[in-house]
């Protein structure tokens, strides 16, 4: 089956603006995570979506915002960026969000922030 | 509150040669404990798992086994390939659920 999609893989922006990003996670999976990736900390997560309601938030200011539809896709938003938002954001995508099961990664989103 | 830590990298080593990346965590309870690889230009993918103490996960030669006596959940492969060079995140579910909490990765590079 297909995996997670995130569209766009690139995006050169510059410092005010704001970006949406997208997630579209596996068939049948209802939970979607957020995570920002970048060299100097690592892999931090932002927040998680189930069923349209978030479940649980990062330590990340209110610039960051997400939603997720009825069909479990799944956006963020990020508004007057910032060059230190220069990251790859990944989305994980699970059946259900529970501590066993597998996050399943889409290829992520290079935001660059001039 | 729940972390992970595992060793810092870069580890190189010849092809063939052992691999281990240790790989410690504090938490409440029992947790799940994943390990994840992320090849260049991808996204992170499942390379084993263990769901309770004792367990052993393992994949395409990679083993890690549950300690839960020593808080561990060590990555080890008997020989490596060019083609596991890649960053490795060892990874637990944070106990207030719903949240994956990641290692700070260890890159691997392999030499022919």
């Amino acid at each position: 089956k297909a995996g997670v999609t995130q569209t766009p893989r690139y995006l050169i922006k510059t410092r005010g603006q704001q970006v949406t990003l997208s997630c579209s996670p596996i068939s049948g999976h209802r939970s979607v995570s957020w995570y920002q990736q970048t060299p100097g900390q690592g892999l931090q997560f932002l927040f998680e979506y189930f069923s349209e309601t978030q479940r649980n938030k990062g330590n990340f200011p209110g610039r960051f915002s997400g939603r997720q539809f009825s069909n479990s896709r799944s956006e963020m938003n990020v508004s007057t960026l910032e060059l230190g938002d220069s990251a790859l954001y990944l989305c994980a995508s699970s059946r259900d969000g529970a501590s066993t099961d597998t996050q399943y990664f889409g290829p992520g989103t290079r935001l660059t922030v001039l | 509150g729940d972390s992970v830590t595992q060793m810092e990298g870069p580890v190189t080593l010849s092809e063939e040669a052992f691999l281990t990346i240790n790989c410690t965590y504090t938490a409440t309870g029992y947790p799940s404990l994943f390990w994840y690889v992320q090849y260049p230009g991808e996204g992170l993918q499942l390379l084993l798992k263990a769901t309770k103490a004792d367990d052993k996960g393992s994949n395409k030669g990679f083993e890690a086994t549950y300690r839960k006596e020593t808080t561990s959940f060590h990555l080890e492969k008997g020989s490596v390939q060019v083609s596991d060079s890649a960053v490795y995140f060892c990874a637990l579910p944070h106990t207030g659920g719903f949240k994956t909490i990641f290692g700070a990765g260890t890159r691997l590079f392999v030499k022919a």
